[in-house]
């Protein structure tokens, strides 16, 4: 999961297993979440997001899932890829439609 | 669509000197934000404009930081005077308000204060 600090968490998997980032929010008012790719030397790309009336939603390949109890959300990568090398950020929308980033997690994917 | 285009890619530059960025949005797109990427700090919010209008800079960090929209299609970050803390990457994203605020970001700004 993510935490803050000078080092950012890093998860190892072998390609074709699933990976699953977790993250932990900070207000409970926050009605939208996104979670964000962040490739070396790029900028966060948009990978998926979910509003809190819903607890959890699919893309290809991702599946997102929220639990408003704990402030918890986690982003699951089915049979992870080379491609998939990242760090991933989630982000709250908590009003004034602004958004706040959580730290990153570093995906690496071994092949 | 071309997406958020920032420039320059990267700047070095001296300690006491004015440093400009400049992004464009994606036509369109009436927000545009800029956001600051640290190690120590993660990505910070610098300052963001809805219709061209400065909403909230309250993550602008020093007076020395200053960011303009003069029209809907160009706006720029500036830093006078330069200072070494400020290294980092910048970054400019755009919304089109209403759009559960799904943000586009550039590729960023490298700069280096030496």
């Amino acid at each position: 999961g993510e935490s803050v600090g000078l080092h950012l968490p890093t998860l190892s998997v072998q390609e074709g297993d699933n990976s699953i980032i977790n993250c932990a929010y900070s207000n409970s008012a926050s009605d939208y979440f996104i979670w964000y790719k962040q490739e070396s030397g790029k900028g966060p790309q948009f990978i998926i997001d979910i509003r809190s009336n819903m607890d959890k939603r699919q893309g290809q390949r991702v599946t997102v899932l929220l639990n408003k109890t704990v402030k918890h959300l986690s982003l699951q990568i089915a049979a992870t890829q080379p491609g998939d090398s990242a760090v991933y950020f989630c982000a709250e929308n908590m009003g004034e439609d602004k958004l706040t980033f959580g730290t990153g997690t570093q995906l690496k994917v071994e092949l | 669509d071309a997406g958020v285009i920032q420039s320059p890619r990267h700047e070095v530059t001296e300690m006491g000197q004015e440093v400009t960025l400049r992004c464009k949005p994606i036509s369109g797109h009436n927000s545009l934000f800029w956001y600051r990427q640290t190690m120590m700090r993660g990505l910070e919010l610098l300052i963001y404009f809805n219709n061209n209008v400065p909403i909230d800079d309250s993550g602008m960090p020093e007076d020395r930081f200053s960011a303009k929209m003069p029209n809907a299609s160009f706006s720029t970050l500036k830093i006078q005077p330069s200072e070494p803390r400020d290294s980092a990457v910048y970054f400019c994203a755009s919304s089109l308000q209403g759009n559960n605020e799904k943000l586009f970001f550039g590729s960023g700004t490298q700069l280096s204060v030496l």
